[in-house]
């Protein structure tokens, strides 16, 4: 079984300052990983994802993230915080194979709070 | 090209009724997945289904169901509600469910029990 740890239910950055957002995971097998966003009152929307072809992954919104197996971690950052980089974290991670259709196992996720 | 429509958006029900959300997934995309969004428990994958059948389930009660049309669109109904089932619940639409793929979500709907 396959799980997720997002360390830091909380972080609070400056303006400007680097964000890092920390995620490990567990898995048997090599997995698929992913990072979301949840702005208030609204869904989730991918900021990136690794799916096994380069380790250093660049999302949106000047975001990216790197995989590195031997830590089995994928740390989400982003060099300058934005006002409007406020929001919630979802780290998730699903698994090849059919017990996997559709179904990502996510982290407890991780509040952004940014100070002007 | 719309997004994934979720309806309704938010309801209030009390104990012991029971509940039909509908979900409209991307144009194209025949899977649809389904999830509960608590503070206490986070995200947890409800099902999926794809082609009107149920292929991917997670580990809640038989009170919770879901169908899929023909036209791709879901709904999920919870049975005999307890307070405890009040939450967001999200769905997902994507080309075809596999692992690699990205979900789509919609805003959800806001289910509060009394």
């Amino acid at each position: 079984a396959q799980s997720v740890t997002q360390l830091g239910s909380h972080v609070s950055v400056s303006e400007g300052a680097l964000v890092l957002l920390r995620c490990n995971y567990s898995s048997s097998v090599p997995p698929y990983l992913f990072w979301y966003v949840q702005y208030p009152n609204q869904g989730l929307q991918l900021l990136l994802k690794y799916t096994s072809a380069a380790t250093l992954v660049k999302g949106i919104n000047g975001f990216e993230a790197e995989f590195k197996k031997s830590e089995t971690s994928f740390h989400l950052t982003k060099p300058s915080a934005h006002m409007s980089d406020a929001a919630e974290y979802f780290c998730a991670v699903s698994l090849a194979g059919g017990t996997s259709y559709g179904k990502l196992t996510f982290g407890q996720g991780t509040i952004l709070t940014v100070h002007p | 090209k719309a997004g994934v429509t979720q309806t309704p958006r938010y309801l209030i029900k009390t104990r012991g009724q029971q509940v039909t959300l509908s979900c409209s997934p991307i144009s194209g995309h025949r899977s649809v997945s389904w999830y509960q969004q608590t503070p206490g428990q986070g995200l947890q994958f409800l099902f999926e289904y794809f082609s009107e059948t149920q292929r991917n389930k997670g580990n809640f009660p038989g009170r919770f169901s879901g169908r899929q049309f023909s036209n791709s669109r879901s709904e999920m109904n919870v049975s005999t509600l307890e307070l405890g089932d009040s939450a967001l619940y999200l769905c997902a639409s994507t080309l075809t469910g596999g692992p690699e793929g990205e979900l789509f979500f919609g805003e959800g709907s806001r289910l509060t029990v009394l």
